[in-house]
């Protein structure tokens, strides 16, 4: 069946440093990729989304790319910031209104 | 932008007894409304989709009859856990869909309740 797989956390960082959390799915067809965030105490937020291969979604600094040929969806920051600690999900929609898959989430903590 | 509430934000209850969760959506009214669950390191698992005035639809392996779900208005939605076990214990999310020629298919998310069965 299809499924999102995402690297384990926690990830701890210092302020500044490259992020990458990778991100792999399993689909019979072409879904729409997402990345959601999760701060502390709060709803999950989208982050950004790529609705077919190639596209590149980017939002606050975050960028990720839908690679079709790896099926991967890896979420990437050049610099991260204290604020950006929380718990991030990757996840697949196959079309307007269908269900969402989620990966288990990965905890980012980002140390001054 | 979009906010959704959810209350109790934590509840412990006995075995047995039956708990309401409440989800709302404060700013925006949502014909359809989702329900999760999360276990510890784990993903949000679908439950239940409901849309407003008519019956929820579960996914393979919920028990309706243990999780009822109502969808009276347009801005909230609960889920009642009947006759709890300590196995029901988790982390319950409910999402509100905004879905317009605009916006496209957007889903905002409560906080989250935190159910713990003795």
């Amino acid at each position: 069946g299809d499924s999102v797989t995402q690297m384990e956390g926690p990830v701890t960082l210092s302020e500044e440093a490259f992020l990458t959390i990778n991100c792999t799915y399993t689909a019979t067809g072409y879904p729409s990729l997402f990345w959601y965030v999760q701060y502390p105490g709060e709803g999950l937020q989208l982050l950004l989304k790529a609705t077919k291969a190639d596209d590149k979604g980017s939002n606050k600094g975050f960028e990720a790319t839908y690679r079709k040929e790896t099926t991967s969806f890896h979420l990437e920051k050049g610099s991260v910031q204290v604020s950006d600690s929380a718990v991030y999900f990757c996840a697949l929609q196959y079309n307007q209104g269908g269900k969402l898959i989620f990966g288990q989430g990965t905890e980012l903590s980002v140390k001054p | 932008g979009a906010v959704v509430s959810q209350h109790p934000s934590w509840v412990i209850c006995k075995s047995g007894t039956s708990v309401k969760i409440e989800c709302r959506s404060l700013d925006f009214q949502a014909t359809t409304m989702f329900w999760y669950r999360q276990f510890p390191k784990q993903s949000l698992m679908l439950m239940a989709t409901s849309n407003e005035g008519s019956k929820a639809t579960y996914e393979q392996g919920v028990e309706k009859d243990k999780f009822l779900i109502n969808h009276a208005s347009l801005t909230l939605s609960t889920l009642t856990v009947t006759s709890a076990h300590p196995e029901d214990s988790s982390f319950y999310i409910c999402s509100a869909r905004i879905w317009d020629r605009e916006s496209t298919d957007t889903q905002y998310f409560g906080p989250g309740t935190r159910l713990t069965v003795l």
